[in-house]
This record gives structure tokens, sequence and C-alpha cells, in this order.
């Protein structure tokens, strides 16, 4: 069935180190994959996704891509800042329009 | 701006009680969907909805239920409440994408 494995958290960086949350996933198909971000007492927003293997997807630079070989998706940042410090999660799309998501790993980013 | 809303924010209840918690969105969004979020277990699909008068169970559906009348709103009914559905409830919509809008959540504690 489809599942998605995401790096046990809590993940602890010091502002402007390198990220990087795992996912992988297993699914039937070629799955539209995603990755969501909750701020402290928020619902989740999305951060990027991609749709197909090989694409890249990337907004607020962080960047995520696509690779089917692995059926990865790992979650990368170059320089995190304190303000990244949230919940992440990774999700693929099953079924029509649902997603399932992972466990979420917990990030957080000091001064 | 479109959004999408939750009340209550919060809810204290008792078992046994009935409990209906609201969603509203004014995106104009078909695709309708309750999650459930718990320590350990990330989001869990409660029920969706993919229009007016469609509604289907999730993964975790038992002592749920939803009805949709309209494109705007899609509460959610705890029949029976139990201790075992106090969590965080998030109510999110979509177009055909896979990309979720979240609303704010819903933190129920049922005693």
């Amino acid at each position: 069935g489809n599942s998605v494995t995401q790096m046990e958290g809590p993940v602890t960086l010091s502002e402007e180190a390198f990220l990087t949350i795992n996912c992988t996933y297993t699914a039937t198909g070629y799955p539209s994959l995603f990755w969501y971000v909750q701020y402290p007492g928020e619902g989740l927003q999305l951060l990027l996704k991609a749709t197909k293997a090989d694409d890249k997807g990337s907004n607020k630079g962080f960047e995520a891509t696509y690779r089917k070989e692995t059926t990865s998706f790992h979650l990368e940042k170059g320089s995190v800042q304190v303000s990244d410090s949230a919940v992440y999660f990774c999700a693929q799309q099953t079924g029509a329009n649902n997603l399932f998501f992972g466990t979420g790993t917990r990030l957080t980013v000091i001064p | 701006d479109a959004e999408i809303t939750q009340s209550p924010r919060h809810k204290i209840t008792e078992t046994g009680r009935q409990v209906t918690l609201a969603c509203h969105q004014t995106w104009n969004h078909n695709n309708m969907f309750w999650y459930r979020q718990d320590l350990g277990h990330g989001l869990r699909l409660i029920h969706y909805s993919y229009g007016v008068q469609d509604t289907n169970k999730g993964e975790v559906s038992d002592g749920y239920s939803v009805s949709r009348s309209n494109t705007e709103d899609l509460p959610l009914t705890l029949e029976s409440a139990a201790s075992s559905q106090t969590s965080v409830y998030f109510c999110a919509s979509s177009e055909t994408d896979g990309a979720l809008f979240f609303g704010p959540g819903t933190r129920l504690l049922v005693l």
C-alpha cells in the first residue's frame, strides 16, 4: 500500500547550518509529492511540491527533488534561520485528491 | 482574501456528548477534508468530500460523521465523544492538483 516515511526528529541545528530531512515513499504508480510546514499553533501550509520524476520543488530557500529510482523526496535548505523552526511533513497524493502524510519532523534552529 | 476557518478553536466536552466542529471555506473548492493530528501519528484522514452531497470515509472514520449540503461547509460530528477522540482537528480544502489549504485547527478535549 501507500506510505510515507520521514526521518525521526527532533532535529536541532544552529543558524546558517545545512538542513536535510529525509522522506521516502511507497506507492503504486507515480504520485505527486509534497512538503508541508506547520508553525506553532497553526495549520499546515504547503511549502513545495513535485508532480513527476526529476521535478524539483522549491520555495523560501527550501528544495526537494522527486527521485523515482530511490523513491525519495528529501527536503534541503542551505542555510536555516531561527524562523524556520517548525514541524515539516512529507506527503504523497493518493487516490483522486487525497494526501497521505508522514508523521512529521520537528526542526528547532538555535541562534 | 479567500480563507478556511474552523470553530470553535478550543472545545472541552464530556464523554458521551455529541459534538460538532464547523469548517467553512471561501475558496470555492469542491474538495474538503477532515484530519486529526496526534503525537506519533502525524495527520490521519477522517472523512472527505468531493462535492455537495458527496461524503467518503477516511482512514479513521469510526465515531465520526460529516455532511455536505453546500460547497462552503463540511461540519464534523462526533456522535458520542470518547476520550480517544481527544485530538487536534484540521479541516482542509483543495482543487484538483492535490495541494491542500488548511484551517487553523480545533483543539478538542474529551473528559
